[in-house]
């Protein structure tokens, strides 16, 4: 199974939207709403900030939003904060029990 | 508290073995599902298997297949990996992680550990 591709970086300034896109294929973001996403600070473990492609767990806060499209999901966060500044990844199932995640993408707050 | 602990990490050379060890409190470990998943150096998050509640259901990565065996202990409420024939490659932190949130569920992780480093390296 091959990663998920993940834009390298991005980056915007407090109070802005940005968006993180997750590539995959057919057969496994195309083909099940089993995107999550996590956010790591450097040195922590992740945290699940999306389930099934748009759900956020309690506590999450409702800056965070998920979508899919296709092959395609996507992360939005709007009103940056400083906080936000992390590493995001996303995740899929890929059927066949595997579970595949995306190389990354770091985020920076400007 | 809900919280998982790994330990067991190390320096190991090329070809040697290591038993990582995850253990688990604060929820009923039984219910649920138990992956191992690992970072190495400055990289990405790579799964690497899972367990099922009962330990009858058990899948792994390519990269690790038929050199690591994960186990579990419902009794002990306790996780293990046994890694065998280490690389250079498979030097990575390795956190054990679940879904807590709903049964049967491998492919969500909603707690982490803070996971243990293996270093493989002569």
């Amino acid at each position: 199974q091959s990663a998920l591709t993940q834009p390298a970086s991005v980056s915007g300034s407090p109070g802005q939207s940005i968006t993180i896109s997750c590539t995959g294929t057919s057969s496994d973001v195309g083909s099940y709403n089993l995107v999550s996403w996590y956010q790591q600070h450097p040195g922590k473990a992740p945290k699940l900030m999306i389930y099934e492609v748009s759900k956020r767990p309690s506590g999450v806060s409702n800056r965070f939003s998920g979508s899919k499209s296709g092959n395609t999901a996507s992360l939005t966060i709007s009103g940056l904060q400083a906080e936000d500044e992390a590493d995001y990844y996303c995740c899929s199932y890929a059927g066949s029990s595997w579970v595949v995640f995306g190389g990354g993408t770091k985020l920076t707050v400007l | 508290q809900v919280q998982l602990v790994e330990s067991g990490g190390g320096l190991v050379k090329p070809g040697g073995s290591l038993r990582l060890s995850c253990a688990a409190s604060g929820f009923t470990f039984s219910d649920y599902y138990m992956s191992w998943i690992r970072q190495a150096p400055g990289k990405g998050l790579e799964w690497v298997s899972y367990i099922s509640s009962s330990g009858s259901t058990i899948y792994y990565a390519d990269s690790v297949k038929g050199r690591f065996t994960i186990s579990r202990d419902n009794a002990k409420n306790s996780l293990y990996l046994q890694m065998n024939s280490l690389r250079a490659e498979d030097t990575a932190v390795y956190y054990c992680a679940s879904y807590i949130g709903g049964p049967d569920v491998h492919w969500y992780f909603d707690l982490w550990g803070r996971g243990t480093l293996v270093t493989v390296s002569s």
